[in-house]
């Protein structure tokens, strides 16, 4: 079955440093999308990239979906400790039931 | 609309006792998903409804899982003969299954079931 890996799992930055999290699938996919958990909390949709090679900017936050629709990233521009939580990769394989497989995620802590 | 809701939030139970979830999905979505997730773990699929049809579960998912929608809109998991492996964070989301940048999974804040 698809599985979907991320790496690091976690990662410890001062505020301000940037953070990057990957993603890589062992098939290709239809679309990616990135979501955001805080402690204690539920998944949060943050986007969904669909085009090969396609590059998306919400304020510091980019995402990034490789040319051969098997791999993303998301990189964070000085972060804040706003950006404390678990960021997600999930990929769809395509076809209609828009299922995501889930990465194991990578926990973001910010010193302040 | 104020989003999925589910309920309860949290439920102690005891071993080999049954235990029911309910998920209020999002009005407009007629795709309804279960998901569980464990400390340090990404959510794991469970089952899939498009409106009422049950259109695909998890090898994942023992004979004890058993999950409903009725009339295509709210949704029930159940759990029979709970067993201490079943302690998790059960994850309902809702969606439009439309692909675009907006278009995503919303989840409920979960129910956090622990067996003892």
């Amino acid at each position: 079955g698809q599985q979907v890996m991320q790496i690091p799992q976690y990662q410890h930055v001062q505020e301000g440093e940037d953070f990057t999290t990957y993603c890589n699938s062992s098939t290709t996919l239809s679309n990616i999308q990135w979501y955001k958990q805080r402690p204690g909390g539920h998944p949060v949709f943050l986007i969904q990239l669909v085009k090969s090679g396609e590059v998306k900017k919400q304020k510091r936050l980019t995402f990034q979906f490789g040319e051969a629709k098997k791999n993303s990233s998301l990189h964070i521009t000085a972060t804040q400790t706003t950006d404390v939580g678990t960021y997600f990769c999930a990929g769809n394989s395509g076809g209609s039931n828009y299922k995501l497989t889930f990465g194991k995620g990578t926990l973001l802590t910010v010193n302040p | 609309d104020t989003g999925v809701s589910q309920d309860p939030r949290h439920k102690i139970t005891k071993r080999g006792q049954n235990v029911t979830f309910r998920c209020d999905p999002i009005s407009e979505h007629n795709r309804l998903y279960w998901y569980r997730q464990t400390l340090g773990q990404g959510p794991e699929f469970l089952t899939y409804f498009q409106n009422e049809a049950q259109l695909e579960k998890s090898r994942l998912l023992s004979d004890r899982f058993s999950a409903e929608r009725p009339k295509g809109s709210f949704s029930t998991l159940e759990i029979q003969r709970t067993e201490q492996g079943d302690s998790a964070m059960y994850l309902c989301a809702s969606s439009l299954g439309t692909v675009g940048p907006n278009y995503g999974y919303t989840f409920g804040s979960g129910t956090r079931l622990t067996v003892v």
